[in-house]
C-alpha cells in the first residue's frame, strides 16, 4: 500500500485564490519531503525541500512567496499555491524518504495532485 | 537535468518486440529508481538499484546498474501495448536525505 499519501488528486480553482496541497508519510516520520512540479509533457522538477521545524529551501526559478510550504510534523508537508494563475496549473508531486529501508533510504512519491486554475 | 541523461527520448516499437531504455548520470549514483508514468498519473515505481552490477526483474521488465554505478538500463521482453507509457529514471546523487534528480523521460508506444 501507499506509504506517501498525498491529497487532493486533483483540484480546479479560480485565479487569484489559494490552494493547499498535502502530503503525508503514512508509516515512517520524515524530516524531510520534497516537492516536485511537472508540466505537460516534461520530465519531473524539484520545487522546494521541505524541512521538518524550518524553513524549506527552494530551487532557483521557485517563488517562495507563491509557494507556501509548511511542515509542522514529522508526517505532514503542506504546499499552498497562493494566488494560483493559469500559469500555474500542472501536476505537483511530492516524495519522502524512510531513512530505515535500503542503504540510504528508500523514496516514495505520492499519488500527485493535478492543479487546473480557471 | 544535466546530471542525468536519458535516451531516447521517445520509442515506438512494434508488439513482441524487445526494447532497452538508458540512463547515464555524471555523478556515481548511489541509488537509481525506476518509474513508469500514464500522461497526467502519479508514478509507478518499477524498481530501484543501489548496488553496482545489480540487476533486477520484474515480469518482463528487466533493470541493470553498472559496476560503476553510473549507468543504468531498463529493458522490455517482448513488449505488449500495456507496456505503453512514460517511462522515468530518477537517480539519488547524495548519500544523505536528498531528492531524486530526473531524466527528461523516454515515451514509449507499443503498435500492434
Amino acid at each position: 500500500g501507499a506509504v506517501v499519501s498525498q491529497h487532493p488528486s486533483w483540484v480546479i480553482c479560480k485565479s487569484g485564490t489559494s490552494v493547499k496541497i498535502e502530503c503525508r508519510s503514512l508509516d515512517f516520520q520524515a524530516t524531510t519531503m520534497f516537492w516536485y512540479r511537472q508540466f505537460p509533457k516534461q520530465s519531473l522538477m524539484l520545487m522546494a525541500t521541505s524541512n521538518e521545524g524550518s524553513k524549506a529551501t527552494y530551487e532557483q526559478g521557485v517563488e517562495k512567496d507563491k509557494f507556501l510550504i509548511n511542515h509542522a510534523s514529522l508526517t505532514l508537508s503542506t504546499l499552498t499555491v497562493t494566488s494560483a494563475h493559469p500559469e500555474d496549473s500542472s501536476f505537483y508531486i511530492c516524495s519522502a524518504r524512510d531513512i530505515h529501508r535500503g542503504n540510504t533510504g528508500e523514496l516514495f512519491f505520492g499519488e500527485g495532485s493535478r492543479l487546473t486554475v480557471l | 537535468s544535466q546530471e542525468l541523461e536519458q535516451s531516447p527520448q521517445s520509442l515506438i516499437v512494434q508488439e513482441g518486440k524487445n526494447l532497452t531504455i538508458n540512463c547515464t548520470s555524471s555523478k556515481t549514483l548511489y541509488g537509481l529508481y525506476w518509474y513508469k508514468q500514464k500522461y497526467g498519473e502519479g508514478l509507478i515505481f518499477l524498481m530501484m538499484l543501489q548496488k553496482g552490477g545489480e540487476e533486477k526483474s520484474h515480469e518482463k521488465i528487466t533493470a541493470k546498474l553498472d559496476e560503476k554505478k553510473q549507468q543504468s538500463s531498463l529493458h522490455i521482453t517482448a513488449s505488449q501495448p500495456s507496456h505503453a507509457g512514460i517511462y522515468l529514471c530518477g537517480a539519488d546523487l547524495g548519500s544523505g536525505n536528498t531528492p531524486l534528480v530526473f531524466g527528461k523521460g523516454t515515451r514509449l508506444s507499443v503498435i500492434a
